[in-house]
């Protein structure tokens, strides 16, 4: 029944090696955005992609990138980890970008750098 | 300021009570409202969307001032299902690449027996 699935729930990596989240989405809808969520802190918009539009928010660290191969799948990479990037990964899709409808989330990544 | 702004809580209250969040938002051209539940560890859930004459959803009830850019959430007899992280949601647009949904921090609701 999941319509926005993330891989993998918990992903452990070391200070400074790539790593790579994963989202796909059954719901075959236009937009996936890329959420960081700290602990009691608001999801941050990191980037979305209109179909294959990508839109990076300007305050995005460089070392955070998204790629989006089809419509059902995103993918981020960050590409030199720090302690600074542990927290939750959500992505998210949307049918259209008008802002009117809701988003629906996939579970999550919980991302620890040791 | 910040876009969307809530009393970050907790609000500790007993099953039964009635209580209601406050958010604020600061971009006056901003047309789309949501109230979102999260669960500790979880993902964010839509609750309901906030239209302007005001709606209700069984215990929930939701209302939006654009004069003053304030959205209210008010729930009626809690329940211990309802603890929780509530978070106020705004869409914003953003150059011409349409529009993104800004959330503020949350209100944790803890209810108790």
């Amino acid at each position: 029944d999941a319509m926005v699935i993330q891989n993998p729930r918990y992903q452990v990596t070391q200070f400074g090696k790539p790593v790579t989240l994963s989202c796909s989405q059954t719901l075959n809808h236009n937009v996936m955005y890329w959420y960081q969520q700290k602990s009691s802190q608001a999801p941050k918009l990191l980037f979305h992609y209109y179909d294959k539009d990508f839109n990076n928010e300007a305050d995005t660290p460089d070392n955070f990138q998204s790629r989006r191969p089809n419509t059902s799948f995103c993918f981020l990479d960050i590409r030199s980890p720090g302690l600074g990037d542990a927290a939750m990964y959500l992505c998210a899709t949307s049918r259209d970008r008008t802002g009117n409808q809701p988003q629906h989330f996939g579970d999550g990544t919980r991302l620890s750098i040791l | 300021r910040k876009e969307v702004e809530q009393d970050p809580g907790p609000f500790n209250v007993p099953e039964g009570a009635t209580v209601a969040f406050n958010c604020t938002y600061s971009n006056s051209a901003s047309q789309s409202f949501f109230w979102y539940r999260q669960d500790c560890r979880k993902e964010p859930k839509l609750l309901m969307s906030v239209y302007s004459s005001g709606n209700e959803d069984g215990r929930f009830t939701a209302q939006l001032n654009r004069a003053s850019q304030y959205i209210s959430l008010l729930i009626r007899d809690s329940k211990l299902s309802d603890s929780a992280t509530y978070l106020c949601v705004v869409n914003r647009s953003f150059n011409q690449a349409g529009t993104a949904l800004i959330f503020g921090k949350g209100t944790t609701l803890s209810v108790s027996s």
